[in-house]
């Protein structure tokens, strides 16, 4: 069974640029998540879907992050414009058994982003 | 105060060695907890739940400490392949929906031959 795929797997930008992450979760699972670790920090949430739907975003740093999941498959993160202090891993992970207190999610390897 | 707090490490141990990583949490409404470990630029894969009375798998052990907030890993027998970064991550329970995953920093174990 394929895992959680992200695309691409380094992106060098310059600031003010727009870059578009995609992921591709586990097929099946209605959840999907993005989480970003700039370096020196932890892993932080970004937002959840529920098939479609938006189910928390209160991670979203600004308006200059845009998450689309249309038709509840794969999920598309654009950041227009990049700044420097984007730069860092974003990861998508996808689960099948929110809201259980045991729901495990499966992580894609990311993508490293760089705003020169 | 950060919401999950982990000694950064390194712990720098030989093979065979046990070592203990600890970990604290802030906010009392936390519901579940889980060991991740994660590997250089890799992603952070499921090592274990960790429950109240404790729990094993094989060389690892989990405890939770809820009156405390505190969360801790021990390995036994360290091998060469346990090298990585330890993630300590709750989840809250925030108006009675289930929360999302919050993450400590990551405790850096490199074991030595």
């Amino acid at each position: 069974e394929a895992g959680v795929t992200q695309f691409p797997s380094h992106s060098v930008i310059e600031k003010g640029q727009t870059v578009t992450l995609r992921c591709d979760p586990i097929s099946g699972h209605d959840n999907l998540y993005w989480y970003r670790r700039v370096m020196g920090k932890e892993i932080k949430f970004l937002l959840h879907f529920v098939k479609e739907s938006k189910q928390d975003e209160s991670g979203m740093p600004n308006n200059r992050f845009l998450a689309e999941r249309t038709g509840g498959t794969y999920s598309t993160l654009k950041v227009q414009p990049a700044e420097l202090e984007d730069s860092g891993v974003y990861f998508c992970a996808s689960s099948q058994d929110w809201p259980s207190v045991n729901e495990k999610l499966f992580f894609g390897s990311g993508t490293q982003l760089s705003v020169l | 105060r950060k919401e999950v707090e982990q000694d950064p490490g390194p712990f720098n141990v030989p093979e065979g060695a046990t070592v203990a990583f600890n970990c604290t949490y802030s906010n009392s409404a936390s519901q579940s907890f889980f060991w991740y470990r994660q590997d250089c630029r890799k992603e952070p894969k499921l090592l274990m739940s960790v429950y109240s009375s404790g729990n094993e798998d094989g060389r690892f052990t989990a405890q939770l400490n809820r009156a405390s907030q505190y969360i801790s890993l021990l390995i036994r027998d360290s091998k060469l392949s346990d090298s990585a970064t330890y993630l300590c991550v709750v989840r809250g329970n925030y108006g009675g929906s289930q929360g999302n995953l919050i993450f400590g920093k990551g405790t850096k174990l490199s074991v030595k031959p």
